[in-house]
């Protein structure tokens, strides 16, 4: 077992464009995480599914973003009209069980520089 | 709102003295909380966490955490600072409705030889 991998690593991006994350959970995992991470500050949670029904959105996620997870295993997180502040890493967690949000284990993120 | 409050951005210690890291929340119910470590260039990782049962709770690396419900705090302490241990230190919560996560601003802990 690999733990969560996220593809890519670093993007840059011009002002406009759609850009797309890829994360893949730990097997079996249930649960997947999106957050947003800025510099000096602590991930802000987006969005998660319980396999691939997407079940909270945080309201920092705007109509430019949307978050898939289609067969219940990997996910994508797409930000259409890309703008400067949407710089930023984007992490992605996943867990097993029951209990939402506990014993998350993070992927290493995709770093996002919009130029 | 339920929130964490992480007092201090950085600390120092010298290897081998006490770290205390600090946590604060709001919440009118005793929530879960947690404590996640960042190494550089690595993903966050649990180090413990509360969930209503003992109060002093112990993760991993000799860390451990008491809930003081008096305080409404949640700090992270290790007898002895090893140089590995330097790193960015988030608290975290789950508010009572359970449905989103909220972290601190995190503290970067800095180990002096």
């Amino acid at each position: 077992d690999t733990g969560v991998s996220q593809d890519p690593r670093h993007k840059i991006t011009k002002r406009g464009q759609n850009v797309t994350f890829r994360c893949d959970p730990i097997s079996e995992h249930n649960r997947l995480y999106w957050y947003r991470q800025t510099l000096g500050q602590g991930p802000e949670f987006l969005t998660y599914f319980q396999n691939e029904a997407q079940l909270e959105k945080s309201r920092l996620l705007s109509d430019r973003f949307s978050a898939e997870r289609p067969k219940g295993s990997f996910s994508t997180l797409e930000i259409q009209r890309t703008e400067q502040g949407d710089s930023a890493m984007y992490l992605c967690a996943s867990s097993l069980g029951s209990a939402t949000f506990e014993e998350q284990y993070f992927g290493p993120g995709t770093r996002l520089t919009v130029t | 709102a339920q929130s964490v409050t992480q007092l201090g951005s950085h600390v120092s210690v010298s290897e081998g003295a006490l770290v205390l890291l600090r946590c604060n929340y709001s919440s009118s119910v005793p929530p879960y909380l947690f404590w996640y470590v960042q190494y550089p260039n690595q993903g966050l990782q649990l180090l413990l966490k509360y969930t209503s049962a003992a109060t002093l709770v112990k993760g991993i690396n000799g860390f451990e955490a008491e809930f003081k419900k008096s305080e409404t705090s949640f700090h992270l302490t290790k007898p002895s600072a090893h140089m590995s241990d330097a790193a960015e230190y988030f608290c975290g919560i789950i508010p009572n409705t359970g449905n989103q996560f909220y972290f601190g601003t995190g503290t970067s802990l800095t180990v002096i030889p």
